[in-house]
């Protein structure tokens, strides 16, 4: 039973347009949430995560909004770059005896062409 | 310095090997995990370690022993593994299993058992 999804598993943007990344959840007991890249080769890279008593974090280039009615979360990147070209996984914590651990979304190819 | 190291880089071993994984980190992080990550699938749970005890073990075979000999280094043990268990073996570290604390991951080591 897949708890984080990512459904697209690819996405292709320009450069300097906007770059969204979506993420459902069905567990209602997560409540903190993140973002991760990860290029070839190398680990997973935390990007921004945001807690569930917050609707929208912001650093930089990158957004996370959290919408908890609906269960989803998405991940805008604006303006994209090159270098941006990566996977993105979706994860998500839930508190008590859980701490530190992280379920994860299967997900998303992004490819920025120049 | 925040990084996480792991060897070897590349591991290929018979089902009747015992060998051995490394993490080790000098952030001075008191939670390190183990994750592993099969091809097109996200990074699963294996392992996490709370100031060097076992604190989440998600129900993993015993063929796999992890072992925290202190604060800065975790290892995972393999003994008598079967094919389905070759995939990509990441170790992660954080200031603490708080879950407002981001891991930090390795690059990973990845296994092949033939």
């Amino acid at each position: 039973d897949q708890q984080v999804k990512q459904n697209s598993p690819s996405l292709s943007v320009q450069e300097g347009r906007i770059s969204i990344l979506n993420c459902d959840y069905t567990n209602s007991m997560f409540d903190y949430f993140l973002w991760y890249k990860k290029y070839p080769a190398e680990g997973p890279t935390f990007l921004i995560s945001i807690s569930s008593i917050k609707d929208k974090n912001e650093d930089g280039r990158f957004t996370v909004f959290l919408n908890k009615s609906a269960k989803h979360l998405s991940l805008h990147i604006v303006p994209s770059q090159p270098g941006d070209s990566a996977v993105y996984f979706c994860a998500a914590s839930e508190g008590g005896t859980s701490y530190g651990k992280l379920t994860f979304g299967q997900g998303t190819i992004l490819t920025v062409h120049p | 310095d925040t990084e996480v190291t792991q060897t070897p880089k590349h591991l290929v071993m018979g089902m009747t090997n015992k060998k051995s994984l490394k993490c080790e980190q000098h952030m001075g992080h008191r939670a390190m995990y183990w994750y592993k990550q099969k091809a097109k699938k996200p990074p699963e749970l294996m392992f996490v370690y709370s100031y060097e005890k076992l604190s989440i073990n998600e129900s993993v075979p015993s063929r796999f022993s992890p072992e925290c000999p202190n604060s800065s280094l975790l290892n995972l043990h393999l003994h008598a593994l079967q094919p389905e268990d070759s995939a990509l073996y990441l170790c992660a570290s954080s200031q603490d299993v708080a879950r407002d604390y981001e891991q930090y991951f390795g690059p990973g080591t990845r296994l092949t058992v033939t």
